[in-house]
């Protein structure tokens, strides 16, 4: 089973500044499944960035998205305070379950 | 707009059963490939259940398979987790969550508000 793990932890910001949040993969994976989410405290999951790199509708281009093989990078430039939460990073299977990433907590300063 | 709205969730004794219910609206759910994903309290997001459309593929995380049973009725654009033999463990905030099957996105783009489960004697 493929174990996605996210770096770092937590990451405490000051607003403007860069956040820089890290996914790796247990082994390689088709970029075009990996998603990331992100998660305000007392809401559901919102979609961010789909097949790695491509932004959902509405998600500003200060929000950005690289990586294949087994590493991904979600970029944030310009933090604003709306981007405080826990980011997942996930991988879609279309044979069964996956599990997410153990998320990154941003909080801003 | 798409919307799912969730329902069902409750306090339940260990051993008891919950069926939750997922309500979609503003979008066309037939077309839609759905999941259950739970959290437990201060943790983190994990995936419990897909079901294709129609209800062909199935598939669930290990931990609930054989008390857990997703279903669907496309007829009531409606999505529904029966929850058997519960324990402390299924404690959480469930979430309904979809996607076209035909999209380019493999990410889930509408989600439900969530329904908290508490097991709990």
């Amino acid at each position: 089973e493929i174990v996605l793990t996210q770096s770092p932890g937590t990451l405490s910001l000051s607003p403007g500044e860069r956040a820089t949040l890290s996914c790796g993969a247990s082994q390689s994976v088709n970029s075009n499944y990996l998603i990331w989410y992100h998660q305000r405290p007392g809401q559901a999951p919102r979609l961010l960035i789909y097949g790695a790199s491509n932004r959902a509708p509405g998600i500003p281009d200060r929000i950005s998205g690289v990586g294949s093989g087994t590493d991904f990078t979600l970029t944030i430039s310009r933090l604003e305070p709306e981007d405080a939460g826990v980011y997942y990073c996930h991988l879609y299977a279309d044979s069964g379950p996956l599990p997410f990433g153990g998320g990154t907590r941003v909080e801003i300063k | 707009e798409a919307q799912l709205v969730q329902s069902g969730g409750a306090l339940a004794q260990p051993g008891g059963s919950l069926r939750l219910s997922c309500a979609a609206s503003g979008f066309t759910f037939r077309n839609y490939e759905m999941i259950w994903v739970r959290q437990a309290p201060g943790k983190g997001l994990e995936w419990v259940s897909y079901i294709s459309s129609p209800s062909t593929v199935i598939y669930y995380v290990d931990s609930v398979k054989g008390r857990f049973t997703v279903s669907r009725d496309n007829a009531k654009n409606s999505l529904y987790l029966q929850m058997d033999s519960l324990s402390a463990d299924d404690t959480g905030v469930y979430y309904c969550a979809g996607r076209k099957f035909w999209s380019e996105s493999f990410g889930m783009d509408v989600w439900g508000q969530g329904t908290t489960v508490t097991v709990a004697s």
